[in-house]
C-alpha cells in the first residue's frame, strides 16, 4: 500500500510569485484535505477536496486554490505569494464518511 | 467552532520521570486524535479515541477521553530521551476538518 507523497520537499519562492503544491493520496482514498502549518504552531486547516470539488474550508483567502484530479490527486496552488505564507503545507488523504485522515511528509514552502 | 487548547505548551522533564499533556476542547469533537511531530517531519499518529472513557496505550505513552469533561490526556511513563517531540491533540469539526492544538514541544533531558 502507498502512503501520501507529496511533492516538491523545499521550494524557495519571492514575494508575489505563484506557486502549486501536489500530493498523491494513499491507494483507496478519495478524500483529500490541506494544512498550513507556520513555525512554531499547530496545522491549520486550508479546504478539503472530495469527488473533484471543494468540500469544506477554513479561513484562508482565495488566493489559496485547490484541484482533485480523477485519481484523486490533488494540488494546492497559492497566488500573489506572501512573507507569510511560508510554512509546512501537509497533505492528508482519507476515505470520506471515515474520519482518520493519514498525513503525507509536507512541502517546505519559503516566501523572500 | 471547535476551539483546542494544549497545555503545557513547553515541557523538559528528565528520563524516568512521569508527567501529563492536557488537551481542552470547546465543543462536542466525534473523535480526539494524538500525533507526534519531529522536527521538520510530518505528523504520525500515534492514537485515535473514539468514545469517552476510551484509554489506549503504547509503550511508555497512555491517552484518554473524558468527553463530559471534554478532556483528553496523553500521559508519559517513565520518560526516555527518544520521546522528544512536539505532540498535538486534535479534534474533529464536521466530518471534513481537524481542529488542531497548539502543541506541546516536549524535551527529555538526559
Amino acid at each position: 500500500e502507498t502512503g501520501v507523497t507529496q511533492s516538491p520537499t523545499h521550494l524557495i519562492k519571492t514575494r508575489g510569485q505563484q506557486v502549486t503544491l501536489r500530493c498523491s493520496s494513499q491507494s483507496g482514498h478519495n478524500t483529500v484535505s490541506w494544512y498550513q502549518q507556520a513555525l512554531g504552531q499547530g496545522p491549520q486547516f486550508i479546504f478539503q477536496y472530495y469527488r473533484e470539488e471543494e468540500n469544506g474550508r477554513g479561513n484562508f483567502p482565495p488566493r489559496f486554490s485547490g484541484l482533485q484530479f480523477p485519481n484523486y490527486s490533488s494540488e494546492l496552488n497559492v497566488n500573489a505569494l506572501e512573507l507569510d505564507d511560508s510554512a509546512l503545507y501537509l497533505c492528508a488523504s482519507s476515505v470520506q464518511g471515515q474520519e482518520t485522515q493519514y498525513f503525507g511528509p509536507g512541502t517546505r514552502l519559503l516566501v523572500l | 467552532e471547535l476551539k483546542v487548547e494544549q497545555n503545557p505548551l513547553f515541557l523538559s522533564m528528565q528520563e524516568g520521570k512521569n508527567y501529563t499533556i492536557y488537551c481542552n476542547y470547546s465543543t462536542t469533537s466525534d473523535r480526539l486524535y494524538w500525533y507526534r511531530q519531529d522536527p521538520g517531519k510530518s505528523l504520525e499518529s500515534l492514537f485515535v479515541l473514539l468514545s469517552n472513557g476510551a484509554v489506549k496505550q503504547e509503550g511508555r505513552l497512555m491517552a484518554s477521553l473524558d468527553t463530559k469533561a471534554r478532556l483528553s490526556t496523553l500521559h508519559i511513563t517513565a520518560a526516555v530521551h527518544d520521546l522528544s517531540a512536539t505532540y498535538f491533540c486534535a479534534g474533529t469539526s464536521g466530518t471534513y476538518k481537524y481542529i488542531f492544538g497548539t502543541g506541546t514541544r516536549l524535551k527529555v533531558l538526559a
